[in-house]
């Protein structure tokens, strides 16, 4: 099954809010991928992290590698409209070349 | 989504029927996947392929064939359709391992 355990499941925003997310996993992960899905599109890369501990800032999108190379975290900092989407956490759990994908967090910005 | 197409975009099968989905890349990347996309469980990896004529199963391999007899084609192949396996179908390439990954438009397919 999954090994990787995403939350939430949904948010419901204020335009102008802050979001937080996060990836957790059973084994480690040398990589973390962060992406977006838009609806009727296939996901699109936000961020990609490689070492333990690496925060790493897109725009408004700020993601880390957590130390136990075990879990990562996603935020977007001041919420707009065009943040709605489903934003998943990815890695590959140890099969070279398998990329696996969490459950997704689905986000709706009201204004 | 440049760099990926997916056939067909649309299909509607009948229980027990054969089909054949079409993912090409004119990007040269070595690796390649097939994912089913459902409600509220994100993106579960079917098959993938880490180089011409080699192939993989990933989470959920059955009912699924794939084969890559090119380097720049991934088939994935439903024998006999089942409706558990209404779904929007998505393949995504990747040059290198760990670094990102393209994914085509989509095929939704409906079986009933």
């Amino acid at each position: 099954g999954q090994q990787l355990n995403q939350s939430p499941q949904s948010m419901f925003i204020q335009e102008g809010e802050d979001v937080s997310m996060n990836c957790t996993s059973s084994s480690i992960f040398n990589t973390w991928l962060w992406y977006k899905q838009e609806p009727g599109e296939g996901p699109v890369l936000l961020i990609a992290l490689y070492k333990a501990g690496e925060l790493t800032s897109n725009g408004r999108l700020t993601a880390q590698f957590g130390i136990t190379r075990k879990d990562s975290f996603l935020n977007i900092s001041a919420s707009i409209p065009s943040d709605v989407g489903i934003y998943f956490c990815a890695g590959p759990p140890g099969s070279w070349g398998k990329l696996q994908f969490g459950a997704g967090t689905q986000v709706v910005v009201t204004p | 989504n440049a760099g990926v197409t997916q056939t067909p975009k649309f299909r509607v099968l009948k229980t027990g029927q054969s089909m054949t989905l079409l993912c090409a890349q004119d990007m040269n990347h070595e690796y390649m996947y097939w994912y089913r996309q459902d409600p509220g469980m994100g993106l579960r990896l079917i098959h993938y392929s880490v180089g011409e004529g080699t192939t993989a199963k990933g989470e959920v391999p059955d009912g699924y064939n794939v084969s890559r007899l090119k380097k720049q084609n991934f088939l994935l192949g439903l024998e006999s359709a089942a409706p558990s396996q209404t779904s929007v179908y998505f393949c995504a390439i990747m040059r290198v391992v760990n670094t990102e990954a393209f994914f085509g438009q989509g095929t939704r397919l409906t079986v009933v």
